[in-house]
């Protein structure tokens, strides 16, 4: 059964604490996604990666860090230096065989800063 | 720089009522163009996509959406919504490739009986 998986599915967190989430795809594909959602705000990216041991920082990477040493798996540290890190967290990956691949995503991580 | 705009935060509509969500665009050559919908406390899903040729696109669940470049827009259309479409819909754009998506703020659907 093909797809993508992220854990946990809730996670709560005090503040001053580092926290990583996890991305998990078994569909082969080359690029994976860290998004951050927040209500009226859409999605907006904060960390992808094309191919492994490389990644590149998106619009909102200050607070976050990645690691991408397998093709199958994209964690995403949350660390004490995000100020705000309550939000919901979308993974998502890409085939990138061709310029019109589509992403991909899974269901998602809800992290709460208590 | 490529933009999206969802001018509708929120729409209302009966069940069996026609649906349209628009999506407005900035970019300056062809973009790639996607909807996706959202259920609560759940990933995306992909309704449909448009990257060339025919203009109207058909998706998933009896949705279609018609790129119009002389108004930069890119609109989802149902003839009869179904309570189960509740959900909120995001409009994506990718300039020149689907690497990086800018996607819209959404638009929340909801569906009365």
């Amino acid at each position: 059964d093909g797809g993508i998986t992220q854990s946990p599915k809730y996670l709560f967190r005090k503040e001053g604490q580092n926290v990583t989430l996890s991305c998990e795809q078994n569909l082969n594909h080359d690029a994976m996604y860290w998004y951050r959602q927040d209500p009226g705000q859409g999605l907006r990216l904060i960390y992808y990666s094309q191919i492994v041991n490389d990644f590149q920082k998106g619009d909102i990477a200050e607070g976050y860090s990645v690691s991408r040493e397998k093709k199958e798996s994209f964690p995403l540290t949350v660390t004490s230096a995000q100020k705000n890190p309550t939000a919901f967290y979308l993974c998502a990956s890409r085939l990138a065989g061709t310029l019109t691949d589509t992403q991909y995503f899974g269901p998602g991580t809800r992290l709460t800063v208590l | 720089a490529q933009s999206v705009t969802q001018p509708d935060i929120h729409i209302t509509v009966s069940e069996g009522a026609s649906l349209e969500l628009r999506c407005n665009y900035s970019y300056g050559a062809t973009p790639y163009l996607f909807w996706y919908v959202q259920s609560p406390g759940q990933g995306l899903q992909l309704l449909l996509k448009y990257f060339s040729g025919d203009t109207l696109v058909q998706g998933i669940k009896g949705f279609e959406a018609e790129f119009k470049r002389s108004q930069s827009s890119f609109n989802l259309r149902k003839p009869s919504v179904h309570w189960s479409d509740a959900a909120e819909y995001f409009c994506a754009v990718g300039a020149g490739n689907t690497d990086k998506l800018i996607f819209g703020t959404g638009t929340r659907l909801q569906v009365f009986p």
